[in-house]
């Protein structure tokens, strides 16, 4: 049974610190995708990882990718209130399906 | 940009109706795809489906069934609906055709159904 294990749950942060989020997955997959969701809200696409060694940047964001260790990784630099939100990554487990991760709750504190 | 957009973003049924999610893409994409959301759970696959008339069931097909008469349009269907099917409800469409695609999936507003 493939599995996609974010890591952690809950993550609270004070504004200007950094902190990474963990995806480890359990199957073959080339593709990795994270998403952010806003309370309320549905899910806003932030970065597709293609292949091994990825790595993309947006803004405090940054995603990569290792398909050797089948590990992605979010990692938010100098954290910011505008971050808070809940992240989620998903495997493409062949035929453009989905296998999502439970979730990574942000806060940021003032 | 991509448009999912979906019937209703609440909605209150009792149990036993029949229920229906609709969901309409703008973009002319081939997949589109119905996910259940919990808390704790994550997103999980109902149904998707590759083309107009094709459905294939997804990880929790259990007690729901799809519709696709149009390309753009992708219905969710409780057939009686439970006590147990309040949640979220996402629908999203994707296409693996042209140079640039990623397969990206594009998501709508979401419906969350509350069965009494």
């Amino acid at each position: 049974e493939l599995k996609v294990e974010q890591n952690p749950l809950f993550l609270s942060m004070q504004e200007g610190k950094n902190y990474t989020i963990y995806c480890n997955y359990s199957t073959t997959s080339d593709r990795l995708y994270w998403y952010r969701q806003d309370p309320g809200k549905s899910l806003e696409s932030l970065f597709v990882l293609l292949s091994n060694g990825a790595v993309k940047q947006e803004g405090r964001l940054m995603a990569s990718l290792d398909t050797k260790a089948r590990l992605s990784t979010l990692h938010i630099t100098a954290a910011v209130h505008d971050l808070s939100a809940t992240y989620f990554c998903a495997v493409d487990r062949g035929g453009n399906q989905f296998y999502f991760g439970t979730g990574t709750s942000l806060t940021v504190i003032p | 940009d991509v448009k999912v957009t979906q019937s209703s973003r609440y909605l209150v049924k009792r149990t036993g109706e029949k229920v229906f999610l609709e969901c309409v893409q703008d973009m002319d994409h081939e997949n589109m795809f119905w996910y259940r959301q919990d808390p704790g759970l994550g997103l999980r696959l109902i149904y998707f489906s590759y083309d107009v008339k094709m459905k294939e069931k997804g990880d929790i097909p259990e007690g729901y069934s799809v519709s696709r008469e149009k390309k753009e349009r992708f219905s969710l269907i409780l057939e009686s609906a439970s006590t147990n099917q309040t949640s979220m409800y996402l629908c999203a469409s994707s296409d693996p055709r042209g140079l640039f695609s990623y397969n990206e999936q594009f998501f709508g507003p979401g419906t969350r159904l509350t069965v009494l």
